[in-house]
């Protein structure tokens, strides 16, 4: 599986825009960009996913660099409750039952100060 | 959405003993996963449990200390055999929706071994 690597932790505060990074130099044409996020005491829940164009949900917006090395989770207006450990996982998405795995990295550890 | 929940939340097992944790899903879904969360670490998939058939395992995890059962589309469950201490993790169910191309987690089973 391809790797992600993500800073272990940030900070932000609330209302304010955060911006989540997450490298992934060795993509392959067919891996998506997958971000769940982990709240304390939670299972995972998913945020985000896209392929090659940026991405908006009611949740993030996810902005995917031209060569696709990396990519950026936007939290426009982050809140308490936002507090989590974000993961950004490439899924392989050529097709197959086993693809739709998710391989977890250590994550972003986002912490929101009131 | 996919609603998930397991059985039981929490347990305190001795050494030695085997807990089976039980997965039910609100739909019928073709692709069920286990995973596990060791205190203060990420999620490390253990196996993908499929229906009719022998579970795939990762590497690392064998089925003789975690068999899986798949009856139905709907529901799974995940032996913890032979416990000792290090075997002290979350456990989360997970499965993958086509419907909303994303993946869901239960809440997990906190399993604590003495």
């Amino acid at each position: 599986d391809a790797k992600t690597t993500q800073p272990n932790s940030m900070e932000s505060n609330e209302e304010e825009p955060v911006h989540l990074p997450c490298n992934h130099s060795t993509i392959s044409g067919t891996d998506y960009i997958h971000w769940y996020r982990q709240l304390p005491s939670q299972g995972p829940e998913y945020v985000i996913h896209g392929l090659t164009s940026n991405v908006n949900n009611r949740m993030a917006s996810l902005a995917i660099a031209e060569d696709r090395k990396s990519s950026t989770l936007i939290l426009h207006r982050a809140t308490l409750r936002d507090a989590a450990v974000y993961y950004c996982i490439l899924r392989d998405g050529s097709g197959g039952g086993s693809n739709y795995k998710l391989t977890f990295g250590k994550g972003t550890l986002l912490t929101v100060n009131p | 959405s996919a609603v998930i929940s397991q059985k039981p939340s929490r347990d305190i097992c001795q050494r030695g003993t085997s807990l089976t944790i039980q997965c039910q899903v609100d739909s019928q879904v073709t692709m069920m996963f286990w995973y596990r969360q060791q205190p203060g670490q990420s999620l490390t998939l253990i196996a993908t449990a499929n229906q009719g058939s022998e579970a795939t395992y990762e590497s690392g995890f064998v089925i003789d200390k975690f068999p899986i059962s798949r009856p139905n589309l709907t529901f799974s469950t995940l032996t913890v055999s032979n416990m000792s201490p290090e075997d002290s993790s979350i456990y989360l169910c997970s499965v993958f929706s086509r419907n909303y191309n994303e993946q869901f987690f239960g809440p997990g089973t906190r399993l604590t071994v003495l």
